[in-house]
């Protein structure tokens, strides 16, 4: 059972370009919904993270924005930089006294061009 | 801070061999997991601890996979026997016990492939 579904699959940006990526999930109990970036060879690492209270949170050139009565929520990656290309995974998260647990999306693979 | 190590980084093993990954959580960490990402597709946990204790090994067919964290340091991830359809990175994360940051931090992973 795939909770939480992820698109696009893949995208192409020039740099200075938007990149946006959207999720939706089905598991209204998730405590929070955090964005991973995983770069060739490497784990996964966390880029930014919302609550479900909290409408938009900005860090940098990275927006999420978030629907809950839609039960979506989306990524946006402002002036794309060559070095943004990578795999981004978003997921929803339960906070749990013995440790959250994370159900990821199936990853967006990202390049920007020069 | 030193990250989550995991050894090997590699491994090409037969059909039907057995195989282990070690993984290192960053120190005091309580919470340590086990992930398997597929090519293409988004990490699965399959086996969750705190301390030494197993808190979520739902998705972990135990059939052949099992795993453990002596003295709630290290873990191993064991596949006996192996599958083809095994083929895929193993990711360990680990996290403190509130996650105050919302995030785990993963080692690099083992890439297994079956032949």
């Amino acid at each position: 059972q795939q909770q939480v579904k992820q698109s696009p699959q893949s995208l192409i940006v020039q740099k200075g370009g938007i990149s946006i990526i959207n999720c939706a999930y089905e598991n209204t109990a998730f405590d929070y919904f955090p964005w991973y970036q995983q770069f060739p060879g490497k784990g996964p690492a966390l880029l930014i993270a919302i609550r479900p209270d909290v409408s938009e949170k900005k860090e940098g050139r990275f927006t999420i924005s978030f629907n809950k009565s839609a039960k979506q929520f989306s990524l946006h990656i402002m002036d794309s930089q060559p070095g943004d290309s990578a795999t981004y995974f978003c997921a929803g998260g339960l906070i749990k006294a013995a440790g959250n647990k994370l159900t990821f999306g199936g990853g967006t693979r990202v390049l920007v061009k020069p | 801070e030193a990250g989550v190590a995991q050894s090997p980084r590699y491994k090409i093993i037969e059909k039907r061999q057995s195989v282990a990954f070690w993984c290192n959580p960053i120190s005091g960490h309580a919470t340590l997991y086990w992930y398997q990402q597929i090519l293409g597709q988004g990490p699965k946990l399959l086996i969750q601890f705190q301390n030494n204790g197993v808190v979520d090994d739902s998705q972990l067919p135990k059939d052949r996979f099992s795993a453990e964290r002596l003295k709630g340091v290290d873990s191993t991830l064991k596949i006996q026997p192996a599958k083809l359809e095994d083929s895929a990175v193993y990711l360990c994360a680990s996290s403190d016990r509130q996650g105050g940051n919302y995030g785990y931090t993963f080692g690099s992973g083992t890439r297994l492939t079956v032949v």
